[in-house]
């Protein structure tokens, strides 16, 4: 699977949307961008996935770079209840591969 | 439905005794997956169950470790001789065959005394 980077944390106003970047210069043609999230103290919660066009779903937006080395989240009115760490996962979707997590953004939403 | 199903909820145990954790996977999911999160940390990959293929184990940490999973059903993670360094929420998650999302249990809280 191939590797993402993600800033560590980041803050935003409840009501405002929250951006998450995530950079995975090295996607494969195959590997699809996955989004999960962790709250605290529960296990983690599948946001939403893409290829390469933009997806929207009740939850949030991935908005995914042309180019596909990169990537963003968007919670469009964050809630104190986003308060979570955010990971950003490639994986090659239809294969034996696993799911793998890496260190994530954990993102604080204030008043 | 019902989730995926995790138990105990917690778990204390005496160093060096063995542990069973139990994971019900939802109905029909093939894939299944087991985490280690030590408290503060990220999820650490186990082991991966895809259908009748060979599981993936290449994240068990030692040779304590072992999990089993029963065709498409119960999987069960055994921690051997268990250390202090077991202490951790082992998580369990389930998918679908090429699924796109793994939907995660609450997690067995295990602390070695």
């Amino acid at each position: 699977d191939a590797k993402t980077t993600q800033p560590t944390s980041m803050d935003c106003a409840e009501g405002r949307a929250a951006n998450l970047p995530c950079n995975h210069s090295t996607i494969s043609g195959n590997e699809y961008v996955y989004w999960y999230r962790q709250i605290h103290s529960q296990g983690p919660q599948y946001i939403i996935h893409g290829l390469k066009n933009n997806e929207t779903n009740e939850m949030a937006s991935l908005i995914i770079t042309e180019d596909r080395k990169s990537s963003t989240l968007i919670l469009p009115h964050a809630t104190l209840r986003d308060t979570a760490v955010y990971y950003c996962i490639v994986r090659a979707t239809g294969t034996a591969s696993k799911l793998t997590f890496g260190t994530g953004t954990r993102l604080q939403v204030t008043l | 439905g019902a989730g995926v199903s995790q138990s105990p909820s917690n778990k204390v145990t005496e160093k060096g005794k063995d542990v069973e954790l139990r994971c019900d996977p939802i109905s029909g999911h093939t894939a299944l997956y087991w985490y280690r999160q030590r408290l503060g940390q990220g999820l650490e990959f186990l082991i991966y169950f895809q259908g009748n293929s060979a599981p993936d184990k290449s994240g068990l940490p030692s040779d304590r470790f072992s999990a089993e999973r029963t065709g498409e059903s119960v999987s069960t993670l055994t921690i051997q001789r268990t250390q202090q360094e077991d202490s951790a929420v082992y998580l369990c998650a389930s998918g679908r065959t090429g699924a796109t999302e793994a939907f995660f249990g609450q997690g067995t809280r295990l602390t070695v005394v």
